[in-house]
């Protein structure tokens, strides 16, 4: 059965710092994975997805995360974080039978 | 080009209560997706119509139901309201049918915020 868990439901960076969001999965097969946003008041948007080609993901607003088989896991990183960026992520794990699992989120928080 | 529209923004109801959200998926999109999302419970998924017909249906009791019309539009409705549906209700489309998105992206809509007294 698949699975997906993102560890810490609030991760603090100060504003420049690196930002490393953790997300972890279970499944019997390949998956597919997703990083998603979803800023205040707003739906979700997505950052950035792993579709079995490259394993560093390079997304949207110079996030990217790096699918590790032996390890189970796809992070979430950004060299240097923005005050912008303070908003709430999800990760979320997909295979072929058409079910998609989303994490329970990580809300960032950006300290000036 | 118009996103993914929902209302109401906001909602009260009652335990016992009926409710009917609605979705507008961006133009030329056929599959609508509805998502829960719940405080301490993260994203749930709910439904997904294609071609006005449900593809595919979340772990949620049938008082969830919804419907998609010709003009690929849906309605999320909720029978018997309980406290704990409330909640943040999230709709998406795509333009190609696929929960699993494996080539696809869903665009998400704001969303319908519920709450349940």
């Amino acid at each position: 059965a698949q699975s997906v868990t993102q560890l810490g439901s609030h991760v603090s960076v100060s504003e420049g710092a690196l930002v490393l969001l953790r997300c972890n999965y279970s499944s019997s097969v390949p998956p597919y994975l997703f990083w998603y946003v979803q800023y205040p008041n707003q739906g979700l948007q997505l950052l950035l997805k792993y579709t079995s080609a490259a394993t560093l993901v390079k997304g949207i607003n110079g996030f990217e995360a790096e699918f590790k088989k032996s390890e189970t896991s796809f992070h979430l990183t950004k060299p240097s974080a923005h005050m912008s960026d303070a908003a709430e992520y999800f990760c979320a794990v997909s295979v072929m039978e058409d079910k998609i699992i989303f994490g329970k989120g990580t809300r960032l928080h950006i300290l000036p | 080009e118009a996103g993914v529209t929902q209302s109401p923004t906001h909602l009260i109801k009652t335990r016992g209560q009926q409710v009917t959200l609605r979705c507008s998926p961006i133009s030329g999109h056929t599959s609508v997706y509805w998502y829960q999302q719940a405080l301490g419970l993260g994203l749930q998924f709910l439904l997904w119509y294609d071609e006005g017909e449900e593809r595919n249906r979340g772990n949620f009791p049938p008082r969830f139901s919804g419907r998609q019309f010709p003009n690929y539009s849906s309605e999320l409705n909720v029978n018997a309201l309980e406290l704990e549906d409330s909640a943040l209700y999230l709709c998406a489309s795509s333009l190609v049918p696929g929960l699993a998105l494996s080539q696809e992206t869903q665009y998400f809509g704001p969303g319908t915020r519920l709450l349940v007294l």
